[in-house]
């Protein structure tokens, strides 16, 4: 069954510095989201993406992110100088329809 | 902003009892959706419900979706170890931006 994969599972890095984290949608999706979940609480949305835009952004969603679908299979998200509160678990998450897959995620670590 | 409540936070049943959880959203929603999210797992999509008043069974999931589209509950009957997790709902109104609730964390004791 397709499934969608993110790298690296685990990123530790330094206050200020930044991080990309990858992610490799359902191969015939349209629709691509990245959501963060700080630990033991729920799952925020963070951007939505369509058509090689950003359709829809929350408010967490400032100008240090940013999102990218470099070569047409990979969606990225950026995070331009990481802050301690950035320490959360990044899903990637793509859809066709209306069921959207998650990944298994990126645990970032800010220090 | 748009916000969905969702209760019970936490929920410990011996097994074979019930749970419910219950997702409340301050503006009418286009259609929700119900997550299951195990201990260090990821969100794993259940159902999605459209209709208003719409039910929808799952074995021993029950779905509801409130007549006014604000409201929803998933109900387990009988609960099983395998129950245990994480139930998210997510609520989304016409565009693309997808609200979840906070959770209702389902521990079950054998």
């Amino acid at each position: 069954e397709p499934e969608v994969t993110q790298t690296p599972s685990h990123q530790v890095t330094q206050m200020g510095q930044e991080v990309i984290l990858h992610c490799v949608p359902i191969s015939n999706h349209l629709y691509f989201y990245w959501y963060r979940q700080i630990l033991g609480q729920k799952v925020e949305f963070l951007v939505s993406f369509y058509n090689n835009e950003i359709s829809e952004k929350s408010e967490i969603f400032d100008d240090q992110f940013s999102v990218e679908r470099p070569d047409g299979s990979n969606f990225t998200l950026k995070i331009r100088s990481t802050k301690l509160e950035d320490s959360a678990m990044y899903f990637c998450a793509s859809s066709s329809a209306e069921t959207q897959y998650f990944g298994p995620g990126t645990r970032l670590l800010v220090l | 902003g748009q916000q969905v409540m969702q209760i019970p936070q936490y929920q410990h049943v011996q097994e074979g009892e019930d749970f419910t959880t219950y997702c409340n959203s301050s503006t009418t929603l286009s259609n929700i959706q119900w997550y299951k999210q195990r201990p260090g797992g990821h969100p794993v999509f259940l159902i999605q419900l459209v209709k208003s008043g719409e039910v929808k069974k799952q074995k021993r999931l029950t779905f509801q979706f409130g007549e006014a589209k604000k409201n929803s509950s998933l109900h387990i009957t009988a609960t099983q170890t395998t129950d245990v997790g994480t139930y998210f709902c997510a609520g989304r109104r016409n565009n693309n931006d997808m609200r979840f609730g906070a959770g209702s964390r389902l521990t079950v004791k054998p």
